[in-house]
């Protein structure tokens, strides 16, 4: 069976910090993946997303970006980061099947800028 | 441009009641629409998928529905429990030269509470 990790859980990173934050996809090979975030009172916005090793998409211009180092590893990351970036961000995993393209959602990673 | 809308934002029922969830979306050209379950503090639990080619989705007591042409999906929970208390969203995935490009638009969600 599949599984999604994230980490870390939480993060609290003063203003002006770098930030990696890490999805790795058991089980599955050559998957789509995704970044979203979803800030307080708002819906999920997609932020990145990647078909394969090195290819990454981006949404929405941004203070962060994305890569794919590996098949199932992706990393979003920031140089400096700002207090508009806090929020709960999510990575999910895709693979076409039957037509299908559904997303499976890794359990997210709460950011705090101060 | 698609935009996705949840009515009631957010419900209280007493448990063993039959609800039903509301979305709403603007453009018909979708490739499928996604239920999902959050609960607090944690990730998405993907519950129904519907393409758009399907009018209904069922797994246990929930059922979603699907009608494109009115822009418009309902989540059908019969006989609810404290247990499904949490943050229901559904996603539409958009359609797109012909196939299903890799986005989900999401919806703001419903906060559903079961009261025991």
């Amino acid at each position: 069976s599949q599984t999604i990790h994230q980490w870390p859980a939480t993060l609290v990173q003063p203003v002006g910090s770098p930030l990696s934050l890490e999805c790795t996809v058991e089980g599955t090979s050559n998957p789509n993946l995704y970044w979203y975030r979803q800030a307080a009172g708002r819906g999920l916005q997609l932020l990145f997303y990647s078909v394969g090793i090195g290819q990454i998409s981006s949404e929405v211009p941004q203070n962060l970006s994305a890569s794919r180092p590996q098949d199932r590893q992706f990393i979003l990351s920031s140089k400096k980061l700002l207090l508009s970036d806090s929020g709960f961000y999510l990575c999910a995993w895709s693979v076409l099947r039957l037509g299908n393209n559904e997303q499976f959602f890794g359990p997210g990673t709460r950011l705090t800028v101060l | 441009k698609q935009e996705v809308t949840q009515i009631p934002a957010a419900l209280s029922v007493p448990e063993g009641e039959n609800l039903v969830l509301n979305c709403s979306f603007t453009d018909s050209a979708i490739y499928n629409l996604q239920w999902f379950r959050q609960d607090p503090g944690k990730g998405l639990t993907s519950l129904l998928l519907i393409q758009s080619s399907q009018r209904e989705q069922t797994s246990g007591r929930l059922n979603a529905s699907l009608d494109k042409s009115s822009g418009r999906s309902t989540l059908y929970i019969a006989a609810s429990q404290p247990g499904d208390s949490a943050t229901y969203l559904c996603a539409v995935r958009l359609r797109k030269y012909g196939g299903a490009t890799n986005k989900l638009i999401f919806g703001t969600g419903t906060l559903l509470a079961v009261q025991p």
